[in-house]
């Protein structure tokens, strides 16, 4: 069955250190990847979408990596801040009949100060 | 520009009801999707709309519908309500005709409790 898995234990780092969180997925050759961040409460906003032919995407502090031999997608947020504390979200879409989006199950960041 | 808005914002409702959820997206989208988040199951698609029909529907029973109208906004339906449908219910919209395949802007979604 196809899956997606994000480490559902929190990581946490020290202020200004770079956050790397994992998005791994089995039986899915997804056409696009997407990372949101969701805060408690609300809902998931749209950080950095990558195609399944980039390797590479950044957008200011963050960058997105897709690595589909792998099958592992990396994101990185360089001088973390505490405001960056959320819980961090992978969504793949395949690029077949199926239009939807799969969520993964989210890793939360707690940056200290 | 005004966001996603999702009315009402929280809604307690009891078994064998139904419950009727709205979402008004930004303005110029025409692609709503909704989806179901659980501290289970995490975020799961429910079904995506565009311009008044459903394009996909996710792996839920028949009891969750929805519609879209003539100027986007969408709702969706939950009939016979069971415990298990406490969520949070997010709706999404995005520019375009590609829908999910472009950025997706997320409501703040409705807190729905079954009791």
């Amino acid at each position: 069955s196809q899956k997606i898995e994000q480490n559902s234990e929190a990581l946490n780092i020290q202020e200004g250190k770079t956050a790397t969180l994992t998005c791994n997925y089995t039986n899915y050759s997804p056409a696009y990847l997407q990372w949101y961040r969701q805060d408690p409460g609300r809902g998931p906003v749209f950080l950095l979408l990558i195609r399944e032919n980039e390797k590479e995407k950044r957008k200011e502090r963050l960058k997105v990596t897709f690595d589909t031999t792998l099958k592992q997608s990396l994101f990185h947020i360089t001088a973390s801040q505490p405001a960056d504390s959320a819980t961090y979200l992978c969504a793949l879409l395949m690029d077949t009949g199926r239009r939807a989006l799969t969520f993964g199950s989210g890793t939360r960041l707690q940056v200290q100060p | 520009k005004a966001g996603v808005t999702q009315t009402p914002r929280y809604l307690i409702k009891t078994r064998g009801q139904q419950v009727t959820l709205s979402c008004s997206p930004i303005s110029g989208h025409r692609s709503v999707s909704w989806y179901q988040q659980t501290p289970g199951q995490g975020l799961q698609f429910l079904f995506e709309y565009f311009s008044e029909t459903q394009r996909n529907k996710g792996n839920f029973p028949g009891r969750f519908s929805g519609r879209q109208f003539s100027n986007s906004r969408s709702e969706m339906n939950v009939s016979t309500l069971e415990l298990g449908d406490s969520a949070l219910y997010l709706c999404a919209s995005s520019k375009g005709t590609s829908g999910v395949y472009n950025e997706q802007f997320f409501g703040p979604g409705t807190r729905l409790t079954v009791l």
